[in-house]
């Protein structure tokens, strides 16, 4: 049954820090992995989507890796600033469906 | 193109009731899941629809049951009511091109059950 862990669960930091948030799966045959933002009360929004063929995808500010073999991916968010306050969620999608599976989430607070 | 919609947004149930939550996927997406979500577990799959036949299901009891239409709207049942149904459902949809796309969420409908 697979996985997802998030560390660290809460993350305070001021405004302009680079910053890691990381993530680790038990079952290394996944189809591909996303990061997801959740802000209060709402719904998820995708941030990036990396495929197991992939190392790494990038979106502004945004870079997420992945090593499939260690279980294991990053997204670093670079000159973090108050409006990057949010849940950022790490899921993983395997096997012959489309079931995401979602790790609990780090609770980002980027203060000014 | 409009997102997903999710109706309600909020209800207010008692242990006992039955509750249908609707969603209304990406025009073009034929795809819809379900997803709950709580403080205690996180977000946990429910079940996929496609083409009006359920495709996968998580680990939930009976009580949680689906359905989708021609059009591809989804509804989502769950009967008798437990205090632990307290959560917030959220909807996603996706087109069927592979495993290459995202999931897109809907803003949700947080169940309370008194």
């Amino acid at each position: 049954k697979q996985e997802v862990t998030q560390i660290p669960a809460a993350l305070s930091v001021p405004e302009g820090e680079n910053l890691v948030l990381n993530c680790s799966f038990t079952d290394s045959a996944i189809y591909n992995l996303q990061w997801f933002r959740q802000d209060p009360g709402k719904g998820l929004t995708s941030l990036l989507l990396i495929q197991s063929s992939q190392r790494e995808q990038t979106s502004g500010r945004l870079n997420a890796s992945l090593d499939k073999s260690s279980g294991r991916s990053t997204l670093y968010i670079a000159a973090s600033q108050p409006g990057d306050s949010a849940t950022y969620l790490c899921a993983v999608s395997g096997g012959s469906n489309y079931k995401l599976t979602f790790g609990k989430g780090t609770l980002l607070t980027v203060n000014p | 193109k409009a997102g997903v919609t999710q109706t309600p947004r909020y209800l207010i149930k008692t242990r006992g009731q039955q509750v249908t939550l609707s969603c209304s996927p990406i025009s073009g997406h034929r795809s819809v899941s379900w997803y709950q979500q709580t403080p205690g577990q996180g977000l946990q799959f429910l079940f996929e629809y496609f083409s009006e036949t359920q495709r996968n299901k998580g680990n939930f009891p009976g009580r949680f049951s689906g359905r989708q239409f021609s059009n591809s709207r989804s509804e989502m049942n769950v009967s008798t009511l437990e205090l632990g149904d307290s959560a917030l459902y959220l909807c996603a949809s996706r087109q069927i091109r592979g495993l290459r796309e995202t999931q897109y969420f809907g803003p949700g409908t947080r169940l309370l059950v008194l």
